[in-house]
């Protein structure tokens, strides 16, 4: 079976553009999560989406948004890219929304510069 | 506030001895708590995960201490092998609507040969 997929796996961008990320939740997973990792420290939430409404939200600016699709996968997007969001972004899948076992995706290691 | 916390942030055992990774939160209303697992450039592996309405729970080689009256969470792995290296984080779900997991900072584990 197929676990939780993020693409792509690494990626380059410069100061101010935009980028796209991308996760495809376990089958049959309805909720997504999206964290942000910076080096030497734990995984930042940064949104989770149920049954493609969001459901929760963490401390971010507006330049990170997403959606989930019809068939649960989801996007991650950030405008106006800044040095200081370099990180592994990690996309988690779970069943439901709250207090069920969320399984981690490999994440998209972005590098702004 | 909502924080997770490690007492140690490196672990160095030796193979084939118990390791037991200690984790503090402050949230008393975290009512479900798991361990992952994390090697060097991949995602956040579950481990294993305990609700609060139980003091322990085992799995294969682990074992989850949860301790609500001084709000401490332990993971126990028995006879530690090479593979077990790898940073390790405690992760809580406070019930603050968000269904958000919050990581610590992580524990390395070191398993010498």
């Amino acid at each position: 079976d197929a676990g939780v997929t993020q693409s792509p796996t690494h990626l380059i961008k410069t100061r101010g553009q935009h980028v796209t990320l991308r996760c495809s939740p376990i089958s049959g997973h309805k909720s997504v999560s999206w964290y942000q990792q910076v080096l030497g420290q734990g995984p930042q939430f940064i949104f989770q989406y149920y049954e493609k409404e969001e459901r929760g939200r963490g401390n971010f600016p507006d330049r990170f948004s997403a959606r989930q699709f019809p068939n649960y996968s989801s996007e991650l997007n950030v405008n106006a890219l800044l040095l200081g969001d370099s990180a592994l972004y990690l996309c988690a899948s779970s069943l439901a929304g709250k207090n069920t076992e969320a399984f981690f995706g490999q994440g998209t290691r972005l590098t702004v510069v | 506030g909502e924080s997770v916390g490690l007492h140690l942030p490196t672990l160095s055992v030796q193979e084939g001895d118990n390791s037991i990774i200690n984790c503090a939160y402050s949230n008393s209303a975290s009512d479900y708590f798991i361990w992952y697992k994390q090697e060097s450039g991949k995602g956040p592996q579950f481990i294993i995960d305990i609700r609060s309405n139980m003091d322990k729970r085992q799995g294969q080689r682990v074992t989850v201490l949860l301790n609500k009256t001084v709000k401490h969470l332990s993971l126990q792995i028995a006879a530690t092998q090479p593979g077990d290296s790898a940073v390790y984080f405690c992760a809580e779900n406070p019930d603050t609507g968000r269904r958000a997991l919050t990581f610590g900072s992580g524990t390395r584990l070191q398993v010498q040969p």
